[in-house]
This record gives structure tokens, C-alpha cells and sequence, in this order.
């Protein structure tokens, strides 16, 4: 069975840093494409990164150059490294695996809660 | 950049009902790019509905995707009481690689 959670969230103050881990059952993490996805309070779902099978990484031009999507192999496990956070980052964050079609999310963890406040 | 824009913001219906969603891309999108995704209150989405006519797995065949290019339509065909939620758009394609419409909430009248 396919499951996916999520931790490391918390409250941290603006210009602080947090880790999210996503551990990952069922499948392997380095054979498929994952991604992150957020959501701001009362609001819609917003793509974050990828990280292709291969190793590739891809950003949303609003976390580019501040967050790192990275995995570990050994864990089964991805990763979402956040620096330079900001008010607007605070969301709940979703890891997702993408299905073989590569287009679109078929597993998604439960989310974890990410709040920027001083 | 190629913008969704999910229509109408709430829908009010009653158990046993037609819903019809829509959702407009500000760009042509492909259809095998499209999909559609439910999520209920403090869960989790879940894929609905991909290359915008496929149900995908263990998805009850009372949903239905249709359309191209820039108009897409995901249609329920006899409301359950557990079909209401918030539905989403989704496409691949150009930048941002990823990008969701706005969202729909189905509400019980």
C-alpha cells in the first residue's frame, strides 16, 4: 500500500528555516517524479517543486533560490528544505507522488502545517 | 503562463442532483494534461479524474471529464452526500510547470 507522511512543520519566525520530510511506503522515492504542493489558509492549491527520477529539480519562481527539494535514497524519503521564509510561505504543505503519467498526482500525504509569524 | 479559472466559485445542490464545474485555461491545453482532483475539508486531495476524461482508480463512474483546448467540464451525475467538497483543476505544461484553477466548493442546498 502506497502512503506518504509528512513532518518537520511548525511555527518559525520570518527569515527562519525549516525542513519538511515526507517518508514514503509502498513505492520507491528515487524511481518516481515527486512533488510539493502547498495551501495558504482558506485559499487553493499552489505547486512548489519537483524532483525528477533522475535527479532534476524544478521551483515555482516564488521559492526559487530559498527552498531545496532533495531525497534520500537509504530513508525513502523527500525532502523540502525552506530558508528565507517568509509570511506568504505559511500553508500546509502536501507531498505527492506523481503517477507514470508524470502529469498529474495519484498519492498524497496528509500535509503538514508551516507557519511564518514573529 | 497559462492561468485556470474554475467556475461557478460555490455550487449549491441537493443530493441526486447534476453538478456541472468548469474550467478555463487562460492557453490551449493539452487534453492529456488536465486533470481534476477532490478534497474535502482538512484532507488531503485526491485525483479524480486525469487526461481530462479518464476516471482514475476506484473513482465511481457518477464522475465524468470532458472538453479541449481551453475548456475543460467535470460533470457528477446524481450527487452523493459524500461528493461535497472542493474540486480543483489541474494542468501540466508551460509555466509554471504545475499550476491549479482557483477551486470549486460543491455545498449541499
Amino acid at each position: 500500500e502506497v502512503q506518504l507522511v509528512e513532518s518537520g512543520g511548525g511555527l518559525v519566525q520570518p527569515g527562519g528555516s525549516l525542513r519538511l520530510s515526507c517518508a514514503a511506503s509502498g513505492f520507491t522515492v528515487s524511481s518516481t517524479y515527486m512533488t510539493w504542493v502547498r495551501q495558504a489558509p482558506g485559499k487553493g492549491l499552489e505547486w512548489v517543486s519537483l524532483i525528477y527520477s533522475g535527479g532534476g529539480t524544478y521551483y515555482a519562481d516564488s521559492v526559487k533560490g530559498r527552498f531545496t527539494i532533495s531525497r534520500d535514497s537509504s530513508k525513502n524519503t523527500l525532502y523540502l528544505q525552506m530558508n528565507s521564509l517568509r509570511a506568504e510561505d505559511t500553508a500546509v504543505y502536501f507531498c505527492a507522488r506523481h503517477s507514470t503519467r508524470i502529469n498529474d498526482f495519484d498519492y498524497w500525504g496528509q500535509g503538514t502545517q508551516v507557519t511564518v509569524s514573529s | 503562463e497559462i492561468v485556470l479559472t474554475q467556475s461557478p466559485g460555490t455550487l449549491s445542490l441537493s443530493p441526486g442532483e447534476r453538478a456541472t464545474l468548469s474550467c478555463r485555461a487562460s492557453q490551449s491545453v493539452s487534453s492529456s494534461y488536465l486533470a481534476w482532483y477532490q478534497q474535502k475539508n482538512g484532507q488531503a486531495p485526491r485525483l479524480l479524474i486525469y487526461g481530462a476524461s479518464s476516471r482514475a482508480t476506484g473513482i465511481p463512474d457518477r464522475f465524468s471529464g470532458s472538453g479541449a483546448g481551453t475548456d475543460f467540464t467535470l460533470t457528477i451525475s446524481r450527487l452523493e452526500p459524500e461528493d461535497f467538497a472542493v474540486y480543483y483543476c489541474q494542468q501540466y505544461g508551460s509555466s509554471p510547470m504545475y499550476s491549479f484553477g482557483q477551486g470549486t466548493k460543491l455545498e449541499i442546498k
